[in-house]
């Protein structure tokens, strides 16, 4: 069966501290992957993908992920947090060969910054 | 650019009751999704429509129907509403790999 799964569902951090969101996958297919963001009231907005090429990706609001093949992860980074940072996280996957939008979600990682 | 739009965006129902949340995108996407979300669980897919006249069903699409109306607006249909439907649901469309998601809609079914 396909699945992500978030290893974290909180993780508090200060402010200017790094943190890394940890996601792992399982699928016997090629996998294309997401991290969406939600803050509060509001729908979730795309931090960045990997489709294929540079297993390293940029994103959005300095967040950066990497893509393991071998560890099946697809964990998301920051050097260093803001406050405005904090918001739920979502890690998901396409399978190949499956629509597009057609995303399995992880459960969500709430990151909640300190100041 | 209002994007994706949704409404209501709060709706209180009985069970039994039936209810229609409407969707409307003005990106000129083909493909539109319905997603539910609640805590703990992430999304999960109930219904998408790859394009204009066409529907599939997701990952939890029982108790719903959908509509295609055209190519903006997207329905999703709670005949019979049950408690284990009270959730946040979100229309979505994509392009180029990226989903766009309305603000939700919030449905308490008492």
């Amino acid at each position: 069966a396909q699945s992500v799964t978030q290893l974290d569902s909180q993780v508090p951090v200060f402010e200017e501290a790094p943190v890394e969101l940890r996601c792992n996958y399982s699928s016997s297919v090629s996998v294309y992957l997401f991290w969406y963001v939600q803050y509060p009231n509001q729908g979730l907005q795309l931090l960045l993908k990997y489709l294929s090429g540079s297993t390293l990706v940029k994103g959005i609001n300095g967040f950066e992920a990497e893509f393991n093949k071998s560890q099946t992860s697809f964990h998301l980074r920051k050097p260093s947090v803001h406050i405005s940072d904090t918001a739920e996280y979502f890690c998901a996957f396409r399978a190949g060969g499956t629509s597009y939008g057609k995303l399995t979600f992880g459960q969500g990682t709430i990151l909640t910054v300190h100041p | 650019n209002a994007g994706v739009t949704q409404t209501p965006k709060f709706q209180v129902l009985k069970t039994g009751q039936s209810m229609t949340l409407q969707c409307a995108q003005d990106m000129n996407h083909n493909s539109m999704y319905w997603y539910r979300q609640d805590p703990g669980m992430g999304l999960r897919l109930i219904y998408y429509s790859a394009s204009e006249g066409t529907t599939d069903k997701g990952e939890v699409p029982n108790g719903y129907n959908v509509s295609r109306l055209n190519k903006r607006e997207f329905s999703l249909r709670l005949e019979s509403a049950a408690p284990s439907q009270t959730s946040v649901y979100f229309c979505a469309s994509t392009f180029n790999e990226k989903l766009f998601f309305g603000s939700g809609t919030q449905l308490s079914v008492l």
